[in-house]
C-alpha cells in the first residue's frame, strides 16, 4: 500500500521556539494533504487542507500565522509551530489524498508527538 | 455541518464474545471509513465503504453500511486481546470528519 512518512517522530522544544514537521508521500503523488492533531484520549482534529503550490485552507479556529503549511512539490508538506507553547503539545498527523478506484483514499503518516516545555 | 456519532465511546469485551460498534452521520457523504489505532500510533485503515448495503470482513471485523439510515457497523466476533485498540468511524466528503472514537479493551 501506499506509505506516507513523517519526520520527525517526537520532538521536544523550549517553549517559544519554532518547530517544523515534515509530511512526505514516499510512492505517489499527493496533490492534497492533510494536517491533524489530536490530544489525548481524544479524536482526530482536521487543522488545515494542504494543496500543492497553493495557499492551505485552514478550519475554523486554527491560526494560520502559528501553524504554517507549506506543500513545496507533490510529495511534501511540512507544518510548522511557530513560537510554540506548551498547549501546542500534541500528536500531529498528516495525511496524503491518492486517488484509487475512482476515489479519493487517505493515507495517514505515523504521526508526530510534539512536547513543548 | 457534517458530525460523525460513535457510540459505545469505550467497550469492555470479554474474549471469544461478540460485539458492536455504532456509527451515526448527519449528512449524505461519498464513503465511510472504519480506522484502527493503536495507543500512540498513527491510524491503520481496516475498511472503506462505498455504497449503501456494502459489507465488508476482514477476520474477525466485519463493517456495514446502510446510507439511507445514515449508518455504519463495525462487528467484532469472537474478540480476541489483539483486538485491543481504538477505531474510528470517518465520513469521507470534500474532507475527512471524524468519530468521536471507540476505545476497546478485550479483557481475558
Amino acid at each position: 500500500g501506499a506509505v506516507v512518512s513523517q519526520h520527525p517522530s517526537w520532538v521536544i522544544c523550549k517553549s517559544g521556539t519554532s518547530v517544523k514537521i515534515e509530511c512526505r508521500s514516499l510512492d505517489f503523488q499527493a496533490t492534497t494533504m492533510f494536517w491533524y492533531r489530536q490530544f489525548p484520549k481524544q479524536s482526530l482534529m482536521l487543522m488545515a487542507t494542504s494543496n500543492e503550490g497553493s495557499k492551505a485552507t485552514y478550519e475554523q479556529g486554527v491560526e494560520k500565522d502559528k501553524f504554517l503549511i507549506n506543500h513545496a512539490s507533490l510529495t511534501l508538506s511540512t507544518l510548522t509551530v511557530t513560537s510554540a507553547h506548551p498547549e501546542d503539545s500534541s500528536f500531529y498527523i498528516c495525511s496524503a489524498s491518492r486517488p484509487r478506484g475512482g476515489t479519493d483514499t487517505q493515507y495517514f503518516g505515523p504521526g508526530t508527538r510534539l512536547t513543548v516545555l | 455541518e457534517l458530525k460523525v456519532e460513535q457510540n459505545p465511546l469505550f467497550l469492555s469485551m470479554q474474549e471469544e464474545k461478540n460485539y458492536t460498534i455504532y456509527c451515526n452521520y448527519s449528512t449524505t457523504s461519498d464513503r465511510l471509513y472504519w480506522y484502527r489505532q493503536d495507543p500512540g500510533k498513527s491510524l491503520e485503515s481496516l475498511f472503506v465503504l462505498l455504497s449503501n448495503g456494502a459489507v465488508k470482513q476482514e477476520g474477525r471485523l466485519m463493517a456495514s453500511l446502510d446510507t439511507k439510515a445514515r449508518l455504519s457497523t463495525l462487528h467484532i466476533t469472537a474478540a480476541v486481546h489483539d483486538l485491543s485498540a481504538t477505531y474510528f468511524c470517518v465520513s469521507a466528503g470534500n474532507k475527512l470528519t471524524f468519530g468521536g472514537g471507540t476505545r476497546v479493551l478485550v479483557k481475558p
